[in-house]
């Protein structure tokens, strides 16, 4: 399973773009990037999904380089209701032998 | 689609109690789904893989006896706490393999063993 690395936290104000990067080196052909978000006392919503290039939604971009080994999720014009954990995980989402490990996320705070 | 239902959203149970956490898939089918727990201030923990029909597979560490897991359906898989103490106050986070959707989780039971 690929391990992923995070920013353990990140700050912003309303109306800003956030990009989060995430580091997954290890990554596999058939691997597959996804990000959650969680609030507090709720569990991680899906939010965007990629495998290469770029990827929107109504919520957010996801950014992959060609060697696919990081991935940036990009939030625009943040408002204070994005202030949540942001979780990357990597692998064969669509396999049911494969398990959702996740790591540290990263902490984003939204400001006035 | 592809929504999960996780029951209680949250409990209070004696030591040495048993409490029993439900999670549904209530439009789809899933043959597997994963429990997990997550302590304040953490990301979550894999404790186990729950297979419809057959016996969960367990994470290192998380102890099988205590933590009971039963999926006898495509709709339903339980986790049950056996003889809880303080310690096993958490977060409780079921989620499922949709298919379509991809994983798809519960929203969470809060457990407090007093």
């Amino acid at each position: 399973l690929a391990k992923t690395t995070q920013p353990i936290s990140m700050d912003s104000y309303e109306g800003q773009e956030v990009n989060i990067t995430c580091s997954h080196n290890n990554i596999a052909t058939n691997d597959y990037i996804t990000w959650y978000q969680q609030f507090p006392s709720q569990g991680p919503r899906f939010i965007i999904q990629g495998y290469k290039t770029k990827v929107t939604n109504e919520v957010a971009s996801l950014f992959i380089p060609a060697d696919r080994k990081s991935s940036t999720l990009s939030l625009p014009r943040v408002s204070l209701s994005d202030t949540a954990v942001y979780y990357c995980l990597v692998g064969a989402s669509k396999d049911s032998s494969y398990k959702l490990i996740f790591g540290s996320g990263t902490r984003l705070l939204v400001r006035p | 689609g592809a929504v999960v239902s996780q029951h209680p959203s949250w409990v209070i149970c004696k030591s040495g109690t048993s409490v029993k956490i439900e999670c549904r898939s209530l439009d789809f089918q899933a043959t597997t789904m994963f429990w997990y727990r997550q302590f304040p201030k953490q990301s979550l923990m894999l404790m186990a893989t729950s297979n419809e029909g057959s016996k969960a597979t367990y994470e290192q560490g998380v102890e099988k006896d205590k933590f009971l897991i039963n999926h006898a359906s495509l709709t339903l898989s339980t986790l049950t706490v056996t003889s809880a103490h303080p310690e096993d106050s958490s977060f409780y986070i079921c989620s499922a393999l949709t298919g379509t959707y991809g994983y798809t989780f519960g929203s969470g039971t809060r457990l407090t063993v007093v």
